[in-house]
């Protein structure tokens, strides 16, 4: 059973559409991350969140952190081919606990 | 670049046999993950050892064992190998004890291949 699940699976969009994927969860988490990985290489961390309601951007990225801290959302506005990569959500459900990953959202966006 | 170097990147070997896994954290980084990355399960957390202990231990066979040197580097073993073995083996660093808030810097990665 995964701890994590992560919607879409796959997402193929044309540059400049906007979208949202999600992270979810039954469990309550302390923090969460978004990791961004490309093909032949590690996940690269894009944000942390760890208040509930909590909002952050960056750049053309939303991220949202659940109010009761089980899911999480990021939502990509105007995609660009370069947003093109895995999406992972991982969470740890107590400090010092090693974190989770989700099966992760594949996005292509093409031009 | 992480900081975080992986070898070998690439590894083909036969079912049955063993294999090591070797990283070496980012300088300073005290704990070190492994990580295992399949298409059907997703990047899976097998174990965690932080300044030379064990702290956490996820999804690792038995077959697997990993241990971290004095100098902080790791070394993953993987023994009598099955083709399901076959994935994506990262290993990750981080300053802090626990990965929660801290961030995970990863490696690029060893690809296994069991045939």
């Amino acid at each position: 059973t995964q701890l994590l699940e992560q919607s879409p699976q796959f997402l193929s969009i044309q540059e400049g559409e906007n979208l949202t994927v999600y992270c979810n969860s039954s469990s309550v988490f302390s923090s969460l991350q978004w990791y961004r990985q490309e093909p032949g290489e590690g996940p690269v961390l894009l944000v942390t969140v760890v208040t509930g309601g909590e909002v952050k951007k960056l750049k053309r990225l939303t991220f949202q952190f659940g109010d009761a801290r089980k899911d999480s959302s990021l939502h990509i506005t105007a995609a660009q081919p370069g947003d093109t990569g895995l999406y992972l959500c991982a969470g740890a459900r107590n400090s010092g606990y090693a974190l989770n990953f989700g099966k992760g959202t594949s996005l292509l966006v093409t031009p | 670049d992480s900081g975080v170097t992986q070898t070998p990147k690439h590894l083909i070997t036969a079912t049955g046999q063993r294999v090591t896994l070797r990283c070496s954290p980012r300088s300073g980084d005290l704990s070190v993950y492994w990580y295992q990355q399949s298409l059907d399960q997703g990047l899976q957390f097998l174990i965690q050892y932080y300044n030379g202990e064990e702290r956490a231990k996820g999804n690792i066979l038995e077959r697997f064992s990993a241990q971290q040197f004095p100098d902080l580097h790791s070394e993953l073993n993987l023994s009598s190998l099955e083709l399901g073995d076959s994935a994506l083996y990262f290993c990750a660093s981080s300053a802090l004890l626990g990965s929660n808030t801290g961030e995970l810097f990863f490696g690029e990665g060893s690809r296994l291949t069991v045939l």
